[in-house]
């Protein structure tokens, strides 16, 4: 069955710019939403097709998706971005998330 | 408002069965991919179940067999038809708008509702 891999937890200071990849076989070649969930909420997409954020969502967001990884990236992170953040993919039919990453901001 | 509200969780006996249920407003199930994740406690999203616009219905591996997934067109409602409960199934479970013009990734999402399944 396809894996998506992101690493467990990412640091980023306020202000700064933090990146999230998410790994799996020709990834590149699929396309992959990113999802943010906030304790006690419900995921909320940020990401989509790759690279194309839904309205309402900051232009801090961004993503991207080449080869084996895709990478959500955040600019000039803000103490409210601090989640967990979820890569998606489709592969044969079916829907495949990545383990997630908790993202901090200190 | 394009919204989504699950129902139908609670304490369940293992090998016991429930049916969730997820109204939808503010567009139409039957026009839309919709799907089903869960999230057992503190861990990460679990996708459970699609539905497609024309009928055909997909599974996680963990689930086959003891799920289903259904919709009810008059009352725009999704379904999730859980038996033989286990331990495991024990979750918040969301309903999910998979939209196609977002390469159907899931643009709306549910509240959630709680399983959990315990003797």
């Amino acid at each position: 069955s396809y894996e998506l891999t992101q690493p467990p937890s990412v640091s980023v200071s306020p202000g700064q710019t933090a990146s999230i990849t998410c790994s799996g076989d020709k990834l590149g070649d699929k396309y992959v939403s990113w999802y943010q969930q906030k304790p006690g909420q419900s995921p909320v997409l940020v990401i989509h097709q790759d690279t194309n954020r839904p309205s309402g969502i900051p232009e801090r967001f961004s993503g991207s998706n080449s080869g084996n990884t895709a990478t959500l990236t955040i600019s000039g992170t803000q103490p409210m971005d601090e989640a967990d953040y979820y890569c998606q993919a489709w592969d044969s039919s079916i829907v495949v998330f990545g383990g997630g990453t908790k993202l901090t901001v200190l | 408002e394009v919204q989504l509200v699950e129902s139908g969780g609670g304490l369940f006996q293992p090998g016991g069965s429930l049916r969730l249920s997820c109204a939808a407003s503010g567009f139409t199930v039957s026009s839309n991919y919709m799907s089903w994740v869960r999230q057992a406690p503190g861990k990460g999203l679990e996708w459970v179940s699609v539905t497609y616009s024309g009928g055909t219905t997909y599974y996680a591996d963990s689930v086959k067999g003891r799920f289903t997934i259904s919709r009810d067109n008059s009352k725009n409602t999704l379904y999730l038809q859980v038996n033989s409960l286990r331990s495991e199934d024990t979750a918040v479970y969301y309903c999910a708008r998979n939209l196609y013009s977002t390469g159907h990734g899931m643009d709306v999402w549910g509240q959630g509702t709680t399983v959990t399944v315990s003797s």
